[in-house]
């Protein structure tokens, strides 16, 4: 199931900076977008998510932005903390009943001071 | 802050055996999730559950699989008899509303089927 991908395994970035972190999907019926956050042993722990009726949602250090036309959605992170430093998983819903989340293979991200 | 709490953290069991995995969703949630994770993998959605019955399920989640809410508080997964395959991290998640925005996960129970 390649309805979203995540093309960078990994992200190195200096404390900070900005991490940016980039989701592809190819089903235009997804309504709403999700990103987690995963830290080692430990479950999936929602950040921030965006309806497709939008093109941005801002939330302190997150922003995510969706460009539907071109079926890609990002997550900004700035400035970035080595706190920060987990992987990270964008997932779908498509519309309608108890959908379920579809999830992209992740982004590990590494913060250093 | 509420939390979905999943018991056990981690769970070997011979391949063939049943297994039951545990799970207490938030208390004001309505609506329960089981994910799995393959090391390695994506996490993979397995089933939804709503007002004591299955409202989705995937092509993973097939007769070896049950879900069961028994009381008030847990819901449970069950795998009637155990593959090397079906070796995963199990994520429960809930939420409050329709649609799975927002939902919490658990920490999640490692499976090892040896």
């Amino acid at each position: 199931d390649q309805q979203v991908k995540q093309n960078s395994p990994s992200l190195s970035v200096q404390e900070g900076r900005i991490s940016i972190l980039n989701c592809d999907y190819t089903n235009s019926m997804f309504d709403y977008f999700l990103w987690y956050k995963k830290y080692p042993a430990e479950g999936p722990t929602f950040l921030i998510s965006i309806s497709s009726i939008k093109d941005k949602n801002e939330d302190g250090r997150f922003t995510v932005f969706l460009n539907k036309s071109a079926k890609h959605l990002s997550l900004h992170i700035v400035p970035s903390q080595p706190g920060d430093s987990a992987v990270y998983f964008c997932a779908a819903r498509g519309s309608g009943g108890y959908n379920k989340l579809i999830f992209g293979a992740g982004t590990r991200l590494a913060v250093h001071p | 802050e509420p939390e979905v709490t999943q018991t056990p953290s981690h769970q070997v069991t011979q391949m063939g055996q049943e297994v039951i995995l545990r799970c207490v969703p938030i208390s004001n949630h309505l609506y329960f999730y089981w994910y799995r994770q393959i090391l390695g993998q994506k996490v993979e959605f397995l089933v939804s559950f709503y007002n004591n019955e299955i409202s989705e399920k995937s092509e993973i989640f097939d007769d070896q699989f049950s879900v069961e809410r028994p009381d008030g508080s847990n819901f449970t997964l069950k795998i009637r008899s155990t593959k090397l395959e079906d070796s995963a991290m199990y994520f429960c998640a809930s939420s409050e509303r329709q649609g799975q925005t927002e939902a919490f996960f658990g920490q999640g129970t490692r499976l090892t089927v040896v």
